[in-house]
């Protein structure tokens, strides 16, 4: 079965800064992973998406992700943070045919 | 296009009570997936139905059913309401299903339930 890990559950980071949220995933299959950011009393939005082909996967908001098969990761980086990133951040994968399975969750703090 | 859209957004109940929460699908999309979502336990798949039809379930007690309808609208109930009910119900649609690659979900802003 599908599961996903992301390490840290708050990330502190200054305006400006690089964001790096990780994201491993275990699977026995090629796996589809997902990143989601969840904004104060609001829903999941879809930032990014891998399937197949090209493994660095760029999405909205300047935020992109390298699939790393080898070490088998996604993690999800920004080069600058805004305060407008201040959010959480799940990481979802699943294999082909089940249902989708979400990390714990990686709460940003964006520091003036 | 409109997106998903969750009623009501606000709920109170008391224990012993039951609810039931609204879920319209974006426009064209026949899955509809229930999430719980909890300080602690973070995001509990709950079901997913497609055309009508339950096709996944997750792990929690037989209080917890939902239903779909012909036109992609989904309804989920709690029966008997707890005190650790209390949370964020988050309904997602998707174009042909969670099992497809291509298929993400999209989010409601959800239903933040209290139970007292």
């Amino acid at each position: 079965a599908q599961s996903v890990t992301q390490l840290g559950s708050h990330v502190s980071v200054s305006e400006g800064a690089l964001v790096l949220l990780r994201c491993n995933y275990s699977s026995s299959v090629p796996p589809y992973l997902f990143w989601y950011v969840q904004y104060p009393n609001q829903g999941l939005q879809l930032l990014l998406k891998y399937t197949t082909g090209a493994t660095l996967v760029k999405g909205i908001n300047g935020f992109e992700a390298e699939f790393k098969k080898s070490e088998t990761s996604f993690h999800l980086t920004k080069p600058s943070a805004h305060m407008s990133d201040a959010a959480e951040y799940f990481c979802a994968g699943k294999a082909a045919g089940n249902k989708l399975t979400f990390g714990g969750g990686t709460r940003v703090l964006v520091k003036p | 296009k409109a997106g998903v859209t969750q009623t009501p957004r606000y709920l109170i109940k008391t224990r012993g009570q039951q609810v039931t929460l609204s879920c319209s699908p974006i426009s064209g999309h026949r899955s509809v997936s229930w999430y719980q979502q909890t300080p602690g336990q973070g995001l509990q798949f709950l079901f997913e139905y497609f055309s009508e039809t339950q096709r996944n379930k997750g792990n929690f007690p037989g209080r917890f059913s939902g239903r779909q309808f012909s036109n992609s609208r989904s309804e989920m109930n709690v029966s008997t309401l707890e005190l650790g009910d209390s949370a964020l119900y988050l309904c997602a649609s998707s174009l042909v299903g969670q099992g497809a690659a291509n298929s993400p979900l999209h989010f409601g802003n959800g239903t933040r339930l209290t139970v007292t």
